[in-house]
């Protein structure tokens, strides 16, 4: 059955990195573009980035320009997010998302928690 | 890219139909027909319920249906069932090849 499953949130001091990972099961994770939301405590979602099937190409949204980066590794059929430079903005539940048809999001994990403090 | 805008709110009791707003510009939601509306539970992962503005994904409730016109978009909620009790996100691809997310609209079945 599809599943994604996120890892690797965490407590982390402004300023500093972390990567965190999505593990794709039950479908062909190589065939679909992929995306990261992140949603802030009490607020709302928010669209982070997104990576085309085969990984040549991804999007951005302007607050994580030059900080954040997406990648994927079909082989291990896993999606990853380098977050750098972080801040207590960045404080969020992370979700990876698949796209499917209709520019849309079809499979959603469970998320995993970032918390930017010192 | 600003947020779609969604009221705060949206009450109503079993039974009833109640409709959410998805307010947007002819860059997102005026621009294609990709509007999408999310269901999320307090805790929970958001759950798709509408994609490309009305079609319904496999084995979800004829209770839900979309509809847009212009920029805005539109979820509507018949019978509504005290498990309707969610927050609603509507979210559209935009012409800059990015995706925005609607404010939210928490439903309370009264």
């Amino acid at each position: 059955q599809l599943q994604l499953v996120e890892s690797g949130g965490g407590v982390v001091q402004p300023g500093r990195s972390l990567r965190i990972s999505c593990a794709a099961s039950g479908f062909t994770f190589s065939r679909y573009a992929m995306h990261w939301v992140r949603q802030a405590p009490g607020k709302a979602l928010e669209w982070v980035a997104t990576i085309i099937y085969d990984g040549t190409n991804s999007l951005h949204t302007d607050s994580v320009k030059g900080r954040f980066s997406i990648s994927r590794d079909n082989s291990k059929n896993t999606l990853y997010l380098q977050m750098n430079s972080l801040t207590s903005n960045d404080t969020a539940v992370y979700y990876c998302a698949r796209e499917n048809v209709g520019a849309t999001f079809d499979c959603w994990g469970q998320g995993t928690l970032v918390s930017v403090s010192s | 890219q600003s947020a779609l805008t969604q009221p705060a709110s949206v009450s109503g009791s079993p039974g009833q139909t109640i409709t959410i707003s998805c307010t947007g510009t002819s860059s997102d939601v005026g621009a294609y027909n990709y509007v999408s509306w999310f269901q999320q539970y307090p805790g929970k992962a958001p759950k798709l319920i509408i994609f490309d503005v009305s079609n319904r994904p496999s084995g979800l409730s004829d209770r839900f249906s979309g509809s847009k016109s212009g920029n805005s978009a539109s979820l509507t909620i018949s019978g509504l069932q005290a498990e309707d009790e969610a927050d609603y996100y509507c979210s559209s691809y935009t012409t800059t090849f990015t995706y925005v997310f609607g404010t939210g609209t928490t439903v309370t079945v009264l």
